[in-house]
This record gives structure tokens, sequence and C-alpha cells, in this order.
């Protein structure tokens, strides 16, 4: 199985950027790369996803490499909302969900 | 994106007894995933329920355990059945929101078995 490697966790301070990267030497041609984000006591909420070309929308920018065996998720201003568990996923054909340890983001004030 | 209802949000169940968790879809969706999350840790996936044939289970999940029914395109049960404290976790759905979306999820049951 294609797998991610993130760090544990990573702290940011209000109102700036955050820049939560992800390894996935391992994917394959047909993996999409999906973020997903988890609250404290909700469930996960998608963020982004992207193949080959960078991606943007209203939540983040998703920055994929050329060699795509690593991308970057990019929340452009942090707030004390996006305290949260971000996971980075390959997905096969754009689907089957696995979700790894994911990267525990603190936002301070 | 669609809309997920999940029932119940939580519960305190006895060892040895069953419970049945609901995911009601505001659409018609064809594949539901069940994940499990037990605490403190990531989500794990249980299976994949299409409508019309048997859940299709990952390693470690098997259907006397974690029975599935699919009866039709909107909705799903995952039943958690001869429970122990080891099964206490948060219990999720999903569905492919589209594929602008990714995958939506429910906001999970949380079971506590005591």
């Amino acid at each position: 199985d294609a797998k991610t490697t993130q760090p544990n966790s990573m702290e940011s301070n209000e109102e700036e950027p955050v820049h939560l990267p992800c390894n996935h030497s391992t994917i394959s041609g047909t993996d999409y790369i999906h973020w997903y984000r988890q609250l404290p006591s909700q469930g996960p909420e998608y963020v982004i996803h992207g193949l080959t070309s960078n991606v943007n929308n209203r939540m983040a920018s998703l920055a994929i490499a050329e060699d795509r065996k690593s991308s970057t998720l990019i929340l452009h201003r942090a707030t004390l909302r996006d305290a949260a568990v971000y996971y980075c996923i390959l997905a096969p054909n754009n689907n089957d969900m696995r979700f790894g340890a994911g990267t525990r983001l603190t936002v301070k004030p | 994106s669609a809309v997920i209802s999940q029932k119940p949000s939580r519960d305190i169940c006895q060892r040895g007894t069953s419970l049945t968790i609901q995911c009601q879809v505001d659409s018609q969706v064809t594949m539901m995933f069940w994940y499990r999350q037990q605490p403190g840790q990531s989500l794990t996936l249980i299976a994949t329920a299409n409508q019309g044939s048997e859940a299709t289970y990952e390693s470690g999940f098997v259907i006397d355990k974690f029975p599935i029914s699919r009866p039709n395109l909107t909705f799903s049960t995952l039943t958690v059945s001869n429970m122990s404290p080891e099964d206490s976790s948060i219990y999720l759905c999903s569905v492919v929101g589209g594929e602008l979306y990714g995958y939506t999820f429910g906001s999970g049951t949380r079971l506590t078995v005591v």
C-alpha cells in the first residue's frame, strides 16, 4: 500500500501561514493526494485534493512536488479554529481513503 | 457535498450486548464506508458497503462481529456485536462527497462498553 509520512505535530502562530508537509515516495500514477482535518470531537473534514497540479480552494492550497513524491498543505492565515489533526492520504483512483497518524497542528494566539 | 446523519451520537452499553449504528445520507451514493477510531488513534477502515451486495471487510474485521446492512442508496447500518470494552471507540460512516469534495464523514458514534 502507498503510504505517507507526516510530522507528528507542528505549531503555528495565529494569523501566520502554515506549511504542513507530507512525504509519499511510493506514490503511483493513479494516486490522488487528499488532505483531511479532524477538529476535536468531530469527524474528519475534507480540505483539498489533487493529482499533479497545485490546487487552491477557499480553505487551503496544495502544492505538489514535480516528482509527486511530496506535497505541502498551505493554510494561508492560521486561526485558532484551524487547530486540528491534519491527514495526508494517497487515494488510488481517487478512492479508498486510509488514514495515517496525521499531524497535530497547534495554533498559538 | 453530501450531508450525513449518524445515530446515535453516543451510547454506553453493557458487555455482551449489540449496538446498531445508523447512517443516513441526503443523496444517493453507490458506496458507503465504515471506520473505527480507537481512543487517541487515527481512523481504521472497517468495511465498504455497496447497495445490493455483501459488504467488503478489511483485514481484522469480520462480518459476524460487524454485520453491515445496505438496504438502499441512502442508508446503511453497522452493528457491533457481542461487545467487549475493547470495542469502545468512535464509529464513523463516510461517503464520496463528489469528485470535487473528497469524502464526507458523519459526526460519529462514540461507543463506551462497560
